[in-house]
């Protein structure tokens, strides 16, 4: 079946660091791959995606490439704030026309000032 | 911009009571989904439904039942509720295209002792 892994959490990096939280995939089809994101006490929000091989999907200085020969989707950021604190979830769905998404089980990231 | 609305945002059950989760969408989305998210398994599917009138089991649909009253609307039922159904529940809905987005409500944070 399809499947997502992430990277173990909980991740605490100081501000400014260099971020970079590992996603990889199994996948039945061609997989659309996103990076969500949840604020504390919050709904999950997109933060970016991509729906083919070599996409970057970006927002908010947050970056991610799809490597179909690697089956990855990791997500970087050149210098974390402490507002990026929040748990992160790689997903994917495969289109079958409905469009259900299979997530990973979440990265805890905490950065402090 | 409403978006994704759940009601209640928390509640508190005895084992063997009932109740319903309501989730309405203001986007004109076909599929809608629900979700539950325990620590360290990411967010399950519980139930989904593609569009208007269909709808279709998840990961772990045991103990739940869910109706898609309308495009706008889709309820979660626990019928006999249990202490393993103590989780934070969301809803989501989307376009249902290949690629597209899902836009999350607040959650519902369920509590069964």
């Amino acid at each position: 079946g399809d499947s997502v892994t992430q990277m173990e959490g909980p991740v605490t990096l100081s501000e400014e660091a260099f971020l970079t939280i590992n996603c990889t995939y199994t996948a039945t089809g061609y997989p659309s791959l996103f990076w969500y994101v949840q604020y504390p006490g919050e709904g999950l929000q997109l933060l970016l995606k991509a729906t083919k091989a070599d996409d970057k999907g970006s927002n908010k200085g947050f970056e991610a490439t799809y490597r179909k020969e690697t089956t990855s989707f990791h997500l970087e950021k050149g210098s974390v704030q402490v507002s990026d604190s929040a748990v992160y979830f790689c997903a994917l769905t495969i289109h079958f026309g409905n469009e259900k998404l299979t997530f990973g089980t979440g990265t805890r990231l905490t950065i402090i000032p | 911009n409403a978006g994704v609305t759940q009601t209640p945002k928390f509640q508190v059950l005895k084992t063997g009571q009932s109740m319903t989760l309501q989730c309405a969408q203001d986007m004109n989305h076909n599929s809608m989904y629900w979700y539950r998210q325990d620590p360290g398994m990411g967010l399950r599917l519980i139930y989904y439904s593609a569009s208007e009138g269909t709808t279709d089991k998840g990961e772990v649909p045991n103990g739940y039942n869910v109706s898609r009253l309308n495009k706008r609307e889709f309820s979660l039922r626990l019928e006999s509720a249990a202490p393993s159904q103590t989780s934070v529940y969301f809803c989501a809905s989307s376009e249902g295209r290949w690629g597209t987005e899902a836009f999350f409500g607040q959650g519902t944070r369920l509590t069964v002792v």
